[in-house]
């Protein structure tokens, strides 16, 4: 595609609920990161994949968040048994793979857990 | 573990005015990328400049450029003749040079131009 989609653009759900957001990167991008941004907050980083691998976990802030990506494109970001902190807009981006420097964004979910 | 510290939560010029953004950054590496980003309202990140920490000469896209004192490991952004649509949060961003490492961001700086 020409940028990058993520859906939905806003999510409001009940807390404990499983949500699932969805990141398109755009086409060729082999790496693909997600962000966090808490209100008031820079970025906090969760998880990458190099293809269809993620190296580093680390940044999943618990065992509820897990991120799956398929077919070296779509990734899906699982929040299960959501809580209110959780609240926050998720963010997307991919870049052309190893060594290229330039992250491409997109316009983020904005999750809210009432 | 590499940091990002933005100082200036908010910030504000007057149109047609310059204003600099802070940033400093803590790492031990030697070869790295830094990066401004702008998000407005959107909320989708813009990319508005990088430098690389091995090029002495500040880089310069416009009406935007850096000061990057490498020694000091601060980065600060210049925006001259500031313009309405430069309202934004911008984040000053560092990634390590090898492999496909995330970028690490700062907290931003809140930008708001008045007319």
């Amino acid at each position: 595609g020409a940028g990058v989609s993520q859906s939905p653009s806003n999510k409001v759900t009940e807390k404990g609920k499983d949500v699932e957001l969805r990141c398109d990167p755009i086409s060729g991008h082999t790496a693909l990161y997600w962000y966090r941004q808490s209100l008031g907050q820079g970025l906090e980083f969760l998880i990458y994949f190099q293809g269809n691998s993620a190296p580093d976990k680390s940044g999943l802030p618990s065992d509820r968040f897990s991120a799956e990506r398929t077919g070296g494109s779509v990734s899906t970001l699982t929040i299960q048994r959501t809580q209110q902190e959780d609240s926050a807009v998720y963010l997307c981006a991919s870049s052309l793979g190893l060594m290229n420097t330039e992250a491409f964004f997109g316009q983020g979910t904005r999750l809210t857990v009432v | 573990a590499q940091t990002v510290t933005q100082s200036q939560p908010e910030m504000s010029v007057q149109e047609a005015e310059t204003v600099t953004l802070s940033c400093t950054y803590d790492t031990s590496e030697s070869d790295y990328y830094l990066f401004w980003y702008k998000q407005p309202p959107s909320r989708q990140m813009i990319l508005v400049i990088r430098q690389e920490a091995y090029k002495q000469q500040n880089a310069t896209e416009n009406r935007f450029s850096v000061n990057f004192q490498k020694a000091a490991k601060s980065f600060s952004l210049k925006i001259s003749d500031s313009q309405l649509g430069d309202a934004a949060m911008y984040f000053c961003a560092y990634r390590f040079l090898s492999g496909n490492t995330p970028l690490v961001f700062g907290k931003g700086t809140r930008l708001s131009v008045i007319a």
